[in-house]
């Protein structure tokens, strides 16, 4: 089975400055998908970002943007010039392009990010 | 786009008592998702349905759960003989696919369904 591990519960970081949260997953496939979802107070999950296991370019939208080392099953995502807005629980997640292993998303833990003005 | 839509937002109800929760998906999604989510935890998976069809169940989803999607539309969770443990929120997700497999489609989510029971 597949696990997500975020071993950051809590960051913080000044408005307009620069934040990097880790995520790590364990797999024993090849073939997979990963996500940043973020949930903000209202609860409503949203998608950040997301990346493909086969593609070694880093995935990026707007001032998010992630450092995925498939080697080290690493996938962190780099928030640049953090707004109020940002503020949320931000979840990393995996998802396996394998048709046995099912259609669910594996989530981890979870980092509660303050952005302060 | 109206959003996944769940009712209701907050449920409390004393042990024993059976409770159903509703979700609507966005109108054109063909798959269904439910997740739960305990406190300071990451959403757990409970089941998926491709329209009507239940593809995949967790081990998490006892024989006092139940989930249906009877149309293809709306989708029902039901907590059979409620237990302390079953306190959590209960997520709503939807996306649209064309195959039984899912990949790395958006998944856009309700804004869940707070359980207490007493």
């Amino acid at each position: 089975a597949q696990t997500v591990t975020q071993s950051q519960p809590e960051m913080s970081v000044q408005e307009a400055e620069t934040v990097t949260l880790s995520c790590t997953y364990d797999t024993s496939e090849s073939d997979y998908y990963l996500f940043w979802y973020k949930q903000p107070p209202s609860r409503q999950m949203i998608l950040v970002i997301r990346q493909e296991a086969y593609k070694q370019q880093n995935a990026t939208e707007n001032r998010f943007s992630v450092n995925f080392q498939k080697a080290a099953k690493s996938f962190s995502l780099k928030i640049s010039d953090s707004q109020l807005g940002d503020a949320a629980m931000y979840f990393c997640a995996y998802r396996s392009a394998t048709r046995a292993s099912g259609s669910r998303l594996t989530f981890g833990e979870g980092t509660q990010l303050t952005v302060n003005p | 786009d109206t959003g996944v839509s769940q009712d209701p937002r907050h449920k409390i109800t004393k042990r024993g008592q059976n409770v159903t929760f509703r979700c609507d998906p966005i109108s054109e999604h063909n798959r269904l998702y439910w997740y739960r989510q305990t406190l300071g935890q990451g959403p757990e998976f409970l089941t998926y349905f491709q329209n009507e069809a239940q593809l995949e169940k967790s081990r998490l989803l006892s024989d006092r759960f139940s989930a249906e999607r009877p149309k293809g539309s709306f989708s029902t969770l039901e907590i059979q003989r409620t237990e302390q443990g079953d306190s959590a929120m209960y997520l709503c997700a939807s996306s649209l696919g064309s195959d039984t497999f899912a990949t790395n489609e958006k998944l856009f989510f309700g804004s869940g369904t707070q359980l207490s029971v007493l």
